[in-house]
């Protein structure tokens, strides 16, 4: 969807190190949502926020939430191979259409 | 069951002819939506049921497309007269209630092919 961009496109990083994702909304945000797809699969729920500033965290991933900026990181900590994927944020409008990015391709060299 | 499930997991059709696309969702989830994911790219909303009601039909990208849910639980996603850009995977998704405040839970999809 044109309204959440995702930043980067693509991500190689080596095993052990930090990354962040973003996610950029051009519109207001009622909800944001982090899914995680292997390759060749269907999507698997990380985590949602619904609050400006809330954060959660999930193993090693962190989600946070910027309502006014209207934005939203993904953190991954200490990276590990398992991690690699591609990572969609997505967020539904007020009638309940839900939309996704483009998406993070990420691969985690060991 | 367990989880939404889609057949066939993999479609090889002939430019023209018409596919039929199934999505069996988790038991009693109300909310049913379908999207088209091109390779690289990430899904596109195609449309959204509500029980047996499509609220939303506003990402078909042609007349060619059709989705039904006639009984508010088993969704088919229809192609009529399939051309080459129709080869995408597609993805069926289901949630328990309308605000999905549990997130979408994914099909592993259809994976299309048009030759």
């Amino acid at each position: 969807s044109q309204e959440l961009e995702q930043s980067p496109q693509s991500l190689i990083v080596q095993e052990g190190k930090n990354l962040t994702i973003n996610c950029t909304s051009s519109k207001t945000l009622y909800g944001l949502y982090w899914y995680k797809q292997k390759y060749g699969e269907g999507l698997i729920f990380l985590m949602m926020l619904q609050k400006g500033g809330e954060e959660k965290s999930h193993e090693k991933i962190t989600a946070k939430l910027d309502e006014k900026k209207q934005q939203s990181s993904l953190h991954i900590t200490a990276s590990q191979p398992s991690h690699a994927g591609i990572y969609l944020c997505g967020k539904r409008d007020n009638f309940n259409k839900f939309y996704f990015g483009s998406g993070t391709k990420l691969n985690v060299k060991p | 069951g367990a989880g939404v499930s889609q057949s066939p997991r993999y479609k090889v059709a002939k430019r023209g002819q018409d596919v039929a696309l199934r999505c069996d969702p988790i038991s009693g989830h109300v909310s049913l939506f379908w999207y088209q994911q091109a390779l690289g790219q990430g899904p596109e909303f195609l449309t959204y049921f509500q029980n047996e009601a499509q609220l939303d039909k506003s990402g078909l990208p042609s007349d060619r497309f059709f989705a039904e849910r006639p009984e508010g639980s088993v969704s088919t996603l229809k192609i009529q007269r399939t051309q080459q850009e129709d080869s995408a995977v597609y993805l069926c998704a289901s949630s328990l209630e309308p605000r999905q405040t549990r997130g979408l839970f994914f099909g592993s999809g259809t994976q299309l092919s048009v030759l």
